[in-house]
């Protein structure tokens, strides 16, 4: 059963605001939200962590309703550089025992 | 400070033959894990070690092994490798168990 689920791929233009959606239905009491970057040929990168409300670091933002069934990463005015796969976790912040659980990210695209 | 180093960056083995991939934590970090990323594919996780012990362990078969070094360095051992071995070998390392992980580049291994 997966851990969380996020839109395949997504398009969008050079100095827009993009928002990646998560859902994650099954969060434990003691799971946090952590996004990943990845580009091709690199290892994952982290973005950004979160337990619930809002985080806001200065490369994204992590939205997280009160129920934490979802959650939102908002990357301001983007730019071709952040043309990535960008990865949704729950659990650990380290993974435990069981390491971190990827799913197939998001691919996003940005466009001139 | 350099970053998370694995090595080599890419090889090339036949099917049935052995391999070994390295890898270098960031300094003072005690955490190692490993990492299969099957192209299109998220991560997934292998091991993790910690102090040198064995402290979780993905579904890989016993032909996958690793080993922590007293300077907490790391090897990933596959043996027997099969075409579907072929993969992005991630290393990640951490402080401890409990934190974020830092990834390496990765060392892309090619069975043919």
């Amino acid at each position: 059963l997966a851990k969380t689920t996020q839109p395949i791929s997504m398009d969008s233009y050079e100095g827009q605001e993009v928002n990646i959606t998560c859902s994650h239905n099954n969060i434990a009491t003691n799971d946090y939200i952590t996004w990943y970057q990845q580009f091709p040929s690199q290892g994952p990168r982290f973005i950004i962590q979160g337990y619930k409300t809002k985080v806001t670091n200065e490369v994204a933002s992590l939205f997280i309703p009160a129920d934490r069934k979802s959650s939102t990463l908002s990357l301001p005015r983007v730019s071709l550089s952040d043309t990535a796969v960008y990865y949704c976790l729950v659990g650990d912040s380290g993974g435990g025992a069981d390491g971190l659980t990827f799913g197939k990210g998001t691919h996003l695209i940005i466009q001139p | 400070d350099a970053g998370v180093t694995q090595s080599p960056t890419h090889l090339i083995k036949t099917r049935g033959q052995h391999v070994t991939l390295r890898c270098s934590p960031i300094s003072g970090h005690k955490s190692v894990s490993w990492y299969q990323q099957v192209l299109g594919q998220g991560p997934q996780f292998i091991f993790q070690y910690y102090e040198k012990e064995e402290r979780g362990r993905g579904n890989f078969p016993d032909r996958f092994s690793a080993r922590q070094f007293p300077n907490y360095s790391s090897e990933l051992n596959v043996n027997a490798l099969l075409l579907g071995d072929s993969a992005l070998y991630l290393c990640a390392s951490s402080p401890g168990t409990d934190y974020g992980y830092t990834f390496g580049s990765g060392t892309r291994l090619t069975v043919v």
